[in-house]
This record gives C-alpha cells, sequence and structure tokens, in this order.
C-alpha cells in the first residue's frame, strides 16, 4: 500500500485560508487521494477525493499536483470548528483505507 | 437518513472476558468496515465485510477477532477473552454497494476499556 506523509501539526489563524499538504511519491496510477478529517472524540468524517483533477466541494478543494506526487488541501476560510486531525489517505479498488498520523490543525480565534 | 450508528458508546470488560461491538451502517450501505485506533494513533483497518461475506480480514488479529455482518441485523465485531491491549476506540464505517471508488461514513466509535 503506498505511503503518504504529512506534517505533524500546523496552525492557522480564524477566517484566513489554510494549506494542508500530503506527498504520496509512490502513488500508482489507479490510487484515488482520500482526505479525512477526525474532530476530537468523533469519528472520522470525509471531506473530499480525487484522482487527476482538482476538486470543490462545500467543505474544501483538493489540488493534485500534475505528477500526482503530492496533493493539497485547501480550507478557504477556517473556523474554529475546523480543528481536527486531517488525514490524506491513498485507495485502490479494494476500499481498505490505510492510515497515517495526520496533521493536527489548530485554528486560533 | 440516519447515520452510521454503534452501540455501546462505552464498553468497560474485565480480562478474560467477551466484547460484542454493533454497528448498524447508513440505510442502503451494503458495505462494513471496522477499523481500531489506540491513543495517539491513526486508525488501522481490520476487516471488510459485505452482507453474509468477508471481503478482506488481512487487519484482523489471527485470534480471539472475529467480525460478521448477517442478512437480517448489525455488524458484530467480537473479541473473546480480552486483554488490556484490546482497549481502544473501535469504528465502524459503511459505503453503498456498486463499483467505483464510494466514501466511507463512519460512527462514533465504541470505546472500549479493558481493566
Amino acid at each position: 500500500d503506498a505511503k503518504t506523509t504529512q506534517p505533524n501539526s500546523m496552525e492557522s489563524n480564524e477566517e484566513e485560508p489554510v494549506h494542508l499538504p500530503c506527498n504520496h511519491s509512490t502513488i500508482s496510477g489507479t490510487d484515488y487521494i482520500h482526505w479525512y478529517r477526525q474532530l476530537p472524540s468523533q469519528g472520522p468524517e470525509y471531506v473530499i477525493h480525487g484522482l487527476t483533477s482538482n476538486v470543490n466541494n462545500r467543505m474544501a478543494s483538493l489540488a493534485i499536483a500534475e505528477d500526482r506526487k503530492s496533493s493539497t488541501l485547501i480550507l478557504h476560510r477556517a473556523t474554529l470548528r475546523d480543528a481536527a486531525v486531517y488525514y490524506c489517505i491513498l485507495a485502490g479498488n479494494n476500499r481498505k483505507l490505510i492510515w497515517g498520523l495526520g496533521t493536527s490543525l489548530a485554528v486560533n480565534p | 437518513n440516519a447515520g452510521v450508528m454503534q452501540n455501546p458508546r462505552h464498553l468497560v470488560r474485565r480480562r478474560g472476558q467477551e466484547a460484542r461491538l454493533r454497528c448498524s451502517p447508513m440505510k442502503g450501505h451494503s458495505h462494513v468496515y471496522w477499523y481500531r485506533q489506540l491513543p495517539e494513533e491513526g486508525l488501522k483497518f481490520m476487516v471488510y465485510l459485505q452482507k453474509e461475506n468477508i471481503i478482506d480480514e488481512s487487519g484482523m488479529p489471527k485470534e480471539r477477532f472475529s467480525a460478521e455482518f448477517p442478512k437480517e441485523g448489525p455488524s458484530i465485531l467480537r473479541i473473546q477473552q480480552v486483554v488490556r491491549g484490546d482497549s481502544a476506540a473501535y469504528f465502524c464505517a459503511s459505503s453503498p454497494m456498486g463499483t467505483g471508488i464510494y466514501e466511507q461514513y463512519f460512527g462514533p466509535g465504541t470505546r472500549l476499556t479493558v481493566t
């Protein structure tokens, strides 16, 4: 299973954009890039996923490098409720999600 | 549409007892996944089931752990003769039937404490 590398922690100010990076240099052609987040004491929550093209939804945007070896999750305006651990995960057709340690995002008021 | 439901939310067992964790997937979802999360760690995949079938159990410990997803009723993760190292949060997720890549919807988890 391909691995991802994320910074351990990041900090942001409320109402400012946040760019969460993820490196996945061993990604295969059939791997999708998924992002989930986990708020304290809760189950993970799906954020967004993509294959090659950039993706937008109501929660966030996902920017995927042309060579697919890295991606960036973009929260356009951070709120206090966005403080969570963000996981970047590669998933193939086997539906099995392999989780790393993620990035712990702190949002300052 | 109710989300993924797990019960109990908290479970305390003494060493050697059995733990049964239940998961009801979202309506219309026929795929269920179980994950375990130790304190300060990411989630670890345990098992992936469809109705009445185990599709992938590569993350399940070889002994004491079993999972099922019967035709009727919730999915059950069963841990026999629990030990202190089984203390963790256990999360269940579900996704709909069909091909392609689908996001997984997670329940609130069951926090198992073994004393």
